[in-house]
């Protein structure tokens, strides 16, 4: 139980598109959804926490307008890199708290690269 | 990450013990956590302590905690090579949107025969 997963797993765009990124809860209901950024070599970052329903809560120096979060459903969190740029490839991995469940416990996917040539 | 840290690499011998370390700075921290991460991969939670404990051990795992050092290890027994990974460790702290986790740098974890 308590899967986390994350489409796509690996993206190249060209500078200037769009790029949108899936983290879904496959067999449970996630009310709180983060997104983090990990740097080669470098730990995670929480860029922002999503609520379902409501919109999500940014972490201090994350552009709220760059990286655009939606929390449609209980089980789906989209982040959208928007412009993106060479500087925005990343690996980018979502976790899932469940509604349910307490509230220390979060689950991971698996990850998006995404690479912005 | 700045605040919680941990040494960025150890090596053992298939069969020996690892021990990774950790050090964190937020007091309040009600939980902590570590994960192991393999190349490519998301983050797999292997265990957590609450603060109120010194020790939890499950299979294979120690967890220590050293509340007044704020200094968190794990032990890994009879270690083998599909240990190796990297290992973060992780506080729970109240961030701009409530509860999220704080992550150390991770520590690579390689295992030679």
């Amino acid at each position: 139980g308590a899967v986390v997963s994350q489409h796509p797993s690996w993206v190249i765009c060209k500078s200037g598109t769009s790029v949108k990124i899936e983290c879904r809860s496959l067999d449970f209901q996630a009310t709180t959804m983060f997104w983090y950024r990990q740097f080669p070599k470098q730990s995670l970052m929480l860029m922002a926490t999503s609520n379902e329903g409501s919109k999500a809560t940014y972490e201090q120096g994350v552009e709220k307008d760059k990286f655009l979060i939606n929390h449609a459903s209980l089980t789906l969190s989209t982040l959208t890199v928007t412009s993106a740029h060479p500087e925005d490839s990343s690996f980018y991995i979502c976790s899932a708290r469940e509604s349910s469940g307490r509230m220390y416990e979060q689950y991971f996917g698996p990850g998006t690269r995404l690479t912005v040539t | 990450g700045e605040d919680v840290e941990q040494s960025l690499f150890l090596s053992v011998r298939e069969g020996d013990s690892s021990v990774i370390n950790c050090t964190y700075t937020d007091s309040s921290s009600t939980y902590l956590y570590w994960y192991k991460q393999e190349p490519g991969a998301g983050l797999q939670l292997l265990t957590y302590i609450f603060s109120n404990m010194d020790m939890k051990q499950d299979q294979r795992l120690t967890v220590l905690l050293n509340k007044k050092d704020k200094h968190l290890s794990l032990r890994i027994a009879d270690t083998q090579t599909g240990d190796s990974a990297i290992y973060f460790c992780a506080e729970g702290a109240n961030s701009n949107s409530g509860y999220a986790l704080n992550f150390g740098k991770g520590t690579s974890l390689l295992v030679t025969p």
